[in-house]
């Protein structure tokens, strides 16, 4: 079975450019997750997809960031434009089940570094 | 805010060595408790969890973490340490009443020397 695949493995953009970034999650899995991991700090939460429909969207950092699963398959996350700080490794996730104690299965995460 | 604090940044063992990585949460709610690993060059794989029952909890390569409610804590523990381990390691929570939403600690990276 495949597991979660994001791409690209690594982007480099200068300041003000545009990036997407793109998550396939487990077949069948209804819950994607987005995380990112700016350099030395923790991994944190970005937004929540049950299927289509955003379900927790609060980690998002700004209107720059704008994350779509249309069809409730993969997901994009674009960054746009794009500032220094948004370096990091963006991390999908996917899970079968919501709630406390679901799993969740990782990607190998997106590093994006802007110049 | 609830948070995850990891005491080391940085762990450097011989091989054979006991290791152990502590771990503390600040929330007062019930919460799921987890250990995720990051080998180089790999994806974030889970590790080990506690969800109830006996707080001493088993997981995959002869790894083990102990759940004391007292102390917030979910320390992660392995009796010799081998080569192989050497990788990014995450202590993490999901609150109870939010779906998924995993918080992390800042991660342990744990190098072995062979």
């Amino acid at each position: 079975e495949a597991g979660v695949t994001q791409f690209p493995s690594h982007s480099v953009i200068e300041k003000g450019q545009t990036v997407t970034l793109r998550c396939d999650p487990i077949s069948g899995h209804d819950n994607l997750y987005w995380y990112r991991r700016v350099m030395g700090k923790e991994i944190k939460f970005l937004l929540h997809f049950v299927k289509e429909s955003k379900q927790d969207e609060s980690g998002m950092p700004n209107n720059r960031f704008l994350a779509e699963r249309t069809g409730g398959t993969y997901s994009t996350l674009k960054v746009q434009p794009a500032e220094l700080e948004d370096s990091g490794v963006y991390f999908c996730a996917s899970s079968p089940q919501a709630g406390p104690t679901g799993e969740l299965f990782f990607g190998e995460g997106s590093r994006l570094t802007v110049l | 805010a609830q948070s995850v604090s990891q005491h080391n940044h940085h762990v450097i063992l011989s091989e054979a060595a006991s290791l152990e990585l502590g771990c503390n949460y600040s929330y007062g709610g019930t919460v799921n408790l987890f250990w995720y690993v990051q080998y180089p060059g790999q994806h974030l794989q889970l590790l080990l969890k506690y969800f109830s029952g006996d707080p001493l909890v088993k997981g995959i390569k002869g790894f083990e973490a102990e759940f004391i409610k007292s102390k917030f804590s979910f320390n992660l523990r392995k009796p010799s340490v081998q080569w192989s381990d050497t990788a990014e390691y995450f202590c993490a929570v999901i609150l109870y009443n939010q779906g998924g939403k995993l918080i992390f600690g800042q991660g342990t990276e744990l190098s072995v020397k062979p």
